[in-house]
């Protein structure tokens, strides 16, 4: 049973328009929140990170929102780059960082 | 550079074979992980130490999975038995401590025939 799930596996967008990329979590005990960004034959790199006691975290074009209540999470890439073509997973933690549950990823293509 | 190595980058194997999976993480990182991948999933965790002790083998899936890292830096994953649904590729992370990112390596393409 999927905790972590991203119901889109795929996202067309045009360069310089927002992109947002969604994940949504089963388990209310998760408390840390990360994105990973994966181009091919290279491993996960690390995006952006969101606590539970937070609702938003913002890095440069990259902004994380986390909905606790509806245990939803987005991530919004604006303005959208074509480097920004890669696969996004989100991952969740619960209490101690031993172990993250992903999800299987939006594939996201900017066209230029 | 000094990011998460792993070898080989490929293995071809045949069912039954036994097979080592090598992770050298970042120097200083007292955390480890191993996940595995397979296509069109999420990475799946399987194992994580901090410094030289598993302290959390909870995802390995079977007792023919086996990893060590007996002086706190490189890990080995192995593999016994192996089985044509153990093909995946396995990626390996580490990280300073163990609260936050984590930094992976290009990850080991294994396939089993």
């Amino acid at each position: 049973d999927q905790q972590v799930k991203q119901n889109s596996p795929s996202l067309s967008v045009q360069e310089g328009r927002i992109s947002i990329l969604n994940c949504d979590y089963t388990n209310s005990m998760f408390d840390y929140f990360l994105w990973y960004k994966k181009y091919p034959a290279e491993g996960p790199t690390f995006l952006i990170s969101i606590s539970s006691i937070k609702d938003k975290n913002e890095d440069g074009r990259f902004t994380v929102f986390l909905n606790k209540s509806a245990k939803h999470l987005s991530l919004h890439i604006v303005p959208s780059q074509p480097g920004d073509s890669a696969v996004y997973f989100c991952a969740a933690s619960a209490n101690n960082f031993n172990k993250f549950y992903f999800g299987s990823g939006t594939k996201l293509n900017v066209k230029p | 550079g000094a990011g998460v190595s792993q070898t080989p980058s490929n293995k071809v194997t045949e069912k039954g074979k036994y097979v080592e999976l090598r992770c050298d993480p970042i120097s200083g990182h007292t955390a480890l992980y191993w996940y595995r991948q397979s296509l069109g999933q999420g990475p799946e965790f399987l194992i994580y130490f901090q410094g030289t002790g598993a302290a959390d083998d909870s995802g390995l899936p079977n007792d023919r999975f086996f990893a060590v890292r007996p002086e706190g830096s490189v890990s080995t994953l192995k593999i016994q038995r192996t089985e044509r649904g153990d093909s995946a590729v396995y990626l390996c992370a580490s990280s300073l401590d163990n609260r936050g990112e984590a930094f992976f390596g290009q990850g080991t393409r294994l396939t089993v025939v």
